[in-house]
């Protein structure tokens, strides 16, 4: 059983470009989390979905971020506009249920120029 | 009421000896508290996790000991080893939303 997918694991974009991060959560996980995480700093809640459903969003900024978990294919969190402050490692987590253990990705870390 | 409060930010210790590491959080209402292992470059891997009505959970080298009155949690490692280098994160909340510490770094010397 393969584990969380993330992809790209590497990202750079110039400021004003959009960023998507992707991704797969493992297989029979319907919950997905994501969570970013800046240099020297522990783990940020962003936002929670299930399929085509976002549960939480408390932790996304209001502008320019955005999430998806389609019926069909991977996770998508999108940056509209990045700007310098956006570089950061992005987690991706999975569960099966609501009350099971969160198991993350390797990250995607954007580096915005 | 949403923090997790986790020291040491770094720790070094001899190979064998026990690092341990304090967590404190505010929300009374969190009902589990994991602890993740993380590696240069790689994500999270969960090492162990325990919820407010036991005191204490061991599994292999990795003990929690849990202080529901006080609101506070703390790793301990037996028998460390230089594999055991990483930074260590503790968590509180739902599974469904955790709230992360800031990290602790710690080094095992051999």
């Amino acid at each position: 059983n393969a584990g969380v997918m993330q992809n790209p694991r590497h990202l750079v974009r110039r400021r004003g470009q959009e960023a998507r991060l992707r991704c797969s959560p493992m297989k029979g996980h319907s919950h997905v989390y994501w969570y970013r995480q800046l240099p020297e700093e522990g783990l940020k809640f962003m936002v929670y979905l299930q399929k085509e459903n976002i549960i939480d969003e408390s932790g996304m900024p209001k502008e320019r971020f955005s999430a998806e978990f389609p019926k069909e294919g991977p996770s998508i969190l999108r940056i509209q506009q990045v700007v310098r402050g956006d570089s950061a490692a992005y987690f991706c987590a999975s569960s099966p249920s609501l009350q099971e253990t969160q198991y993350f990705g390797p990250g995607t870390r954007l580096l915005v120029l | 009421q949403q923090q997790v409060k986790q020291s040491p930010q770094s720790l070094i210790v001899q190979k064998g000896g026990i690092p341990i590491i304090n967590c404190a959080y505010e929300n009374t209402a969190f009902d589990y508290f994991p602890w993740y292992q993380q590696f240069p470059g790689k994500g999270p891997a969960l090492l162990i996790a325990i919820r407010p009505d036991v005191s204490e959970k061991k599994e292999g080298r990795f003990t929690i000991s849990f202080n529901k009155s006080a609101k506070q949690f703390s790793l301990h490692i037996m028998d460390s080893q230089p594999g055991d280098s990483a930074t260590y994160f503790c968590g509180g909340g739902a599974t469904n939303k955790l709230i992360f510490g800031t990290g602790t770094l710690l080094a095992v010397q051999p």
